[in-house]
């Protein structure tokens, strides 16, 4: 099976702190990843997606970055949070028929 | 990119057929129309795609007119559990192209 691991579940941070989150991708390979974001009671806002190891796109400017160390993992960064950064982050992978499949997602609290 | 327009909430009773419509009047010629449901946080999970015509599967079906200007998702005897939020997504396929989710469709099944 294909399964999308997300760590952590939740985080409480404050502002002005960094972030790592990290998503990871099992049974397939050089898979295209994307983060989401969704604040409370939205749609989804794609931050950032990746078509391999060091290729990164970026969808919304903003204090957020993303990394692809390796083919089946994708990081997301900030070096200092804002409030604004709250929100239900979301790593997803492609489907062979462009359908996206969806980690559990992180709950980021920014206080 | 697609703009999907749909309505913001539906409500219905268990065992009734529910269908939700999606608006995407400037689909492109190789458009894909994918749907997507989404409970109170968890990730969304796909549910069906189609490209044109009529599309089944054991969840779902699809339908979508000959102009592809709109699609209609049928839930067929809804039940309590298939209360979610739908996105309607038009996206291109042979592409590491970016979905853009809108704020979907709040379906409430009730008793």
């Amino acid at each position: 099976s294909q399964t999308i691991h997300q760590w952590p579940a939740t985080l409480v941070q404050p502002v002005g702190s960094p972030l790592s989150l990290e998503c990871t991708v099992e049974g397939t390979s050089n898979p295209n990843l994307y983060w989401y974001r969704q604040a409370a009671g939205r749609g989804l806002q794609l931050l950032f997606y990746s078509v391999g190891i060091g290729q990164i796109s970026s969808e919304v400017p903003q204090n957020l970055s993303a990394s692809r160390p390796q083919d089946r993992q994708f990081i997301l960064s900030s070096k200092k949070l804002l409030l604004s950064d709250s929100g239900f982050y979301l790593c997803a992978r492609q489907g062979l028929s462009y359908e996206q499949y969806f980690g559990p997602g992180t709950r980021l609290t920014v206080t | 990119l697609a703009k999907t327009t749909q309505p913001i909430s539906m409500d219905s009773y268990e065992g009734q057929e529910v269908n939700i419509t999606c608006s995407h009047n400037n689909i492109a010629t190789n458009d894909y129309i994918t749907w997507y449901q989404q409970f109170p946080s968890q990730g969304p999970r796909f549910i069906i795609q189609g490209y044109k015509t009529k599309v089944t599967n054991e969840v779902a079906s699809l339908f979508i007119p000959a102009d592809r200007k709109s699609s209609t998702l049928s839930l067929p005897r809804v039940s309590l559990s298939d209360t979610a939020v739908y996105y309607c997504l038009v996206g291109a396929s042979g592409s590491a192209r970016q979905l853009t989710f809108g704020s979907g469709t709040q379906l409430t099944v009730l008793p």
